[in-house]
C-alpha cells in the first residue's frame, strides 16, 4: 500500500543553519505530496504542497520538490529561525474511487537553538 | 465558524467506558476527516465523510469505533468499551471539497483521550 517514510528526529540545529528533512514515498498512480507543520500548542497546518512531478512547493522560506524518479519530497530551508521549531509531517494523498485521504509519515521534531 | 472546533479538548476515562468526541467543521466544508495521533506514531487515518455519508471508513481499528455526521456539519466519533491502547490525540479536519490536491485540509486542535 501507499506509505511515507521520513527521517527520524529529533533534529537540533543552530539558528541560521541549513535544514533538510528527508521524505520518501511509495505510491501507485500519481499522488499529491504535502508537508504539514505542528507548532507547539497548535493544531496541524499545511505548510506546502506539490501536485505533480517536478513541481516545487514553497512557503515561509521552506521548499520541497516532487521528485518522481527518486520518489522523494525533501523539505529544505536555507536559514532556520527559532520560530521554526515544530514537528514536521510529510504526507501524500491517497485517491481511492471518489474519496481522497492523507497518509502521513511519523513526523520529525525540529528544535532550533538561538 | 472560524476554524475546526473539537470538544472536549481533554478526556480522561476508565477502561471499559464509552466516549464521544465531537467535531464542528468549518461552515460550508463538505468533507470531514478523523485521524488518530498516538504517542510515537504518525497520524493514522480513521474515517472520511462526504456530506453525511462515509465513503471510506477503512481506518477504523475495530468495531468498537463508529462515527456519524448529521446535517452535513457536526460529526461525532464514538469509542465503545475503551481500552488503554485507545489513548491518543484524535484529530478532526475538514475541507471544502474532497480532492485534496485542490482543497486545503484544515485541522482542529484535537481531543486528547486518556484511558486509565
Amino acid at each position: 500500500g501507499n506509505s511515507v517514510t521520513q527521517m527520524e528526529g529529533p533534529v537540533t540545529l543552530s539558528e541560521e543553519a541549513f535544514l533538510t528533512i528527508n521524505c520518501t514515498y511509495t505510491a501507485t498512480g500519481y499522488p499529491s505530496l504535502f508537508w504539514y507543520v505542528q507548532y507547539p500548542g497548535e493544531g496541524l497546518q499545511l505548510l506546502l504542497k506539490a501536485t505533480k512531478a517536478d513541481d516545487k512547493g514553497s512557503n515561509k522560506g521552506f521548499e520541497a520538490t516532487y521528485r518522481k524518479e527518486t520518489t522523494s519530497f525533501h523539505l529544505e530551508k536555507g536559514s532556520v529561525q527559532v520560530s521554526d521549531s515544530a514537528v514536521y509531517f510529510c504526507a501524500l494523498s491517497d485517491r481511492a474511487s471518489s474519496a481522497s485521504k492523507i497518509i502521513f509519515g511519523s513526523g520529525t521534531r525540529l528544535s532550533i537553538r538561538p | 465558524g472560524a476554524g475546526v472546533s473539537q470538544s472536549p479538548s481533554n478526556k480522561v476515562t476508565e477502561k471499559g467506558k464509552d466516549v464521544e468526541l465531537r467535531c464542528d467543521p468549518i461552515s460550508g466544508h463538505t468533507a470531514l476527516y478523523w485521524y488518530r495521533q498516538s504517542l510515537g506514531q504518525g497520524l493514522e487515518f480513521l474515517i472520511y465523510f462526504q456530506g453525511n455519508s462515509a465513503p471510506d471508513k477503512s481506518g477504523l481499528p475495530s468495531d468498537r469505533f463508529s462515527a456519524e455526521r448529521t446535517g452535513g456539519s457536526v460529526s461525532t466519533l464514538t469509542i465503545q468499551r475503551t481500552q488503554q491502547e485507545d489513548s491518543a490525540v484524535y484529530l478532526c479536519a475538514s475541507s471544502l471539497g474532497h480532492d485534496l490536491a485542490k482543497n486545503i485540509q484544515y485541522f482542529g486542535a484535537g481531543t486528547r483521550l486518556s484511558v486509565l
